[in-house]
């Protein structure tokens, strides 16, 4: 969805390097998500912002932070990249507003390479 | 904890095909139901969703989706399936119920290769 962006697409990088994966969005929606996809595993909820002040951490939260810059933008970050973190990790983004029906919406995804 | 079982996890079914798509979760009360499908090289899409009333919910692409309560399950189906269905199929749950939390339970997704 092209109004869903990430940056960078792709990336390698070397263990315990910091990395930083930024998302943002002009859909105007509150909540904000990140979720990394592994083979056979589906995908797996990192950690999700309801609004700017509000950040929660999801199942696997472990080695990753995270930082609402404004309610467009959501980034985040591996402070000392591991190579078990290699994986394609993806930004959503879904409406308050709609509660009861919200609908998330993803980005096309960056694909984190660490050797 | 709300999980979600795909058990068909390689699909492959020749072009003009029907298609059907297993998927169950395990927690009862009020959920909201969702298929996203993934293309090659490409980012998760809605396919359809579910969040009440007529059980049997239609999607883009000439695919639909059942939802039966008493089953937990929410089967995706299409009668005649083309080579450009090619995708990976995601399930995927939410509690309605669980405050304000707006997550997304995954399934583990299913491949789908549609062979000419």
């Amino acid at each position: 969805d092209a109004d869903v962006t990430q940056t960078p697409r792709n990336r390698i990088t070397k263990t315990g390097k910091r990395i930083m994966l930024e998302c943002s969005q002009t859909k105007g929606h509150d909540r904000m998500y990140w979720y990394r996809q592994d083979p056979g595993l589906g995908l797996r909820l990192i950690y999700y912002s309801f609004d700017v002040k509000d950040i929660n951490k999801g199942e696997i939260s472990d080695g990753y932070s995270v930082s609402r810059q404004a309610q467009a933008k959501f980034s985040l970050s591996l402070e000392s990249a591991i190579p078990n973190q290699t994986a394609l990790y993806f930004c959503a983004t879904s409406d308050s507003g709609r509660y009861i029906t919200d609908t998330q919406y993803f980005g096309p995804g960056t694909r984190l390479t660490v050797l | 904890a709300q999980s979600v079982s795909q058990h068909n996890h390689h699909v492959i079914l020749s072009e003009a095909a029907s298609l059907e798509l297993g998927c169950n979760y395990s927690y009862g009360g009020t959920v909201n139901l969702f298929w996203y499908v993934q293309y090659p090289g490409q980012h998760l899409q809605l396919l359809l969703k579910y969040f009440s009333g007529d059980p049997l919910v239609k999607g883009i692409k000439g695919f639909e989706a059942e939802f039966i309560k008493s089953k937990f399950s929410f089967n995706l189906r299409k009668p005649s399936v083309q080579w450009s269905d090619t995708a990976e199929y995601f399930c995927a749950v939410r509690d309605i119920n669980t405050g304000t939390a707006s997550k997304l339970t995954f399934g583990t997704g299913t491949r789908l290769q549609v062979t000419l």
